[in-house]
C-alpha cells in the first residue's frame, strides 16, 4: 500500500514550457486534490475532483488545467509555465464520508517545481 | 468567508517545556477540524482530528487539541516538546456543507532548543 504518490520529485522548467504533474493514490479514494505551497502563504488549493470524470476549481486555478480520468490518478497540467508558478505542489486524496478515515486527507511527499 | 488564522508564525521552546500552537477558524457551522505535521522536504501527516463530540481530542505523538466553539478556536497542545517535533505545523477547517473542500491556516514553524 504505497498511499498518494507523486511523479516527478522535482523538475526545473523555462517560462513557456509545459508539463505534466502525475498523482497516483491506491486507496481507493474518491476525492482527490492539488494544491501549491508557498512560504508564509500555507497550502492553497489549485483544483479537486469529486470522482472520476469530474473536477472543480479550487482557489487558484488560473494556469493550470487538471484531468481525473481513471479514479486512482489526478493530473495537474501547466500549459505554459510561468516564473510565478514555482512552488512545492502537493497531491492529496480523501475518502468517502462515513469510513474509518473519511474527511482525512492524506498526502504525496510534494513535487519540487522550478520555473526560470 | 470561510478562513483559518495561525497567528503564530514562529514559535521557539525549549525541550520538556510545554507547548500550545494557536488556530482560530470563520466558519458558518461547526467544521470539521485538523492539525497536520510538515517535516522538512516531506508532505503532511495527520495528527488528530475533531468531527463532534469530545471537544478534547487526542492524537499521534502526545498532542491534544481542544475545541472551543465560542471562541472558534482550535489550539494545538503538547505537554513536554521532545526536540523531534521541530517541524511547521498546519490547521485546517474542512468544509461540511458537502464540497469536500478544506482550507489551511499559513502555518507555525515550531523550533526546538536543546
Amino acid at each position: 500500500n504505497a498511499g498518494v504518490t507523486q511523479t516527478p520529485k522535482f523538475r526545473v522548467l523555462k517560462t513557456g514550457q509545459s508539463m505534466t504533474l502525475l498523482c497516483a493514490q491506491d486507496m481507493n479514494h474518491e476525492y482527490m486534490y492539488w494544491y501549491r505551497q508557498d512560504p508564509g502563504m500555507g497550502l492553497r488549493l489549485i483544483h479537486y475532483s469529486v470522482g472520476e470524470g469530474t473536477t472543480a476549481k479550487g482557489e487558484v486555478p488560473d494556469g493550470y488545467n487538471v484531468s481525473r480520468l481513471k479514479k486512482q490518478n489526478f493530473l495537474l497540467g501547466l500549459e505554459s509555465a510561468a516564473p510565478s508558478q514555482t512552488s512545492v505542489y502537493f497531491c492529496a486524496s480523501t475518502g468517502l464520508a462515513g469510513g474509518p478515515s473519511s474527511y482525512e486527507q492524506y498526502f504525496g511527499p510534494g513535487t519540487r517545481l522550478t520555473v526560470t | 468567508a470561510q478562513s483559518v488564522t495561525q497567528p503564530d508564525i514562529h514559535i521557539t521552546v525549549s525541550e520538556g517545556a510545554s507547548l500550545e500552537l494557536r488556530c482560530n477558524y470563520s466558519y458558518g457551522a461547526t467544521p470539521y477540524l485538523f492539525w497536520y505535521v510538515q517535516s522538512p522536504g516531506q508532505g503532511l501527516q495527520l495528527l488528530l482530528k475533531y468531527f463532534s463530540g469530545d471537544t478534547l481530542v487526542q492524537g499521534i505523538k502526545g498532542f491534544e487539541a481542544e475545541f472551543k466553539r465560542s471562541q472558534s478556536s482550535f489550539n494545538l497542545r503538547k505537554p513536554s516538546v521532545h526536540w523531534s517535533d521541530a517541524a511547521e505545523y498546519f490547521c485546517a477547517v474542512g468544509d461540511t456543507s458537502g464540497t469536500y473542500k478544506y482550507i489551511f491556516g499559513t502555518g507555525t514553524r515550531l523550533k526546538v532548543l536543546a
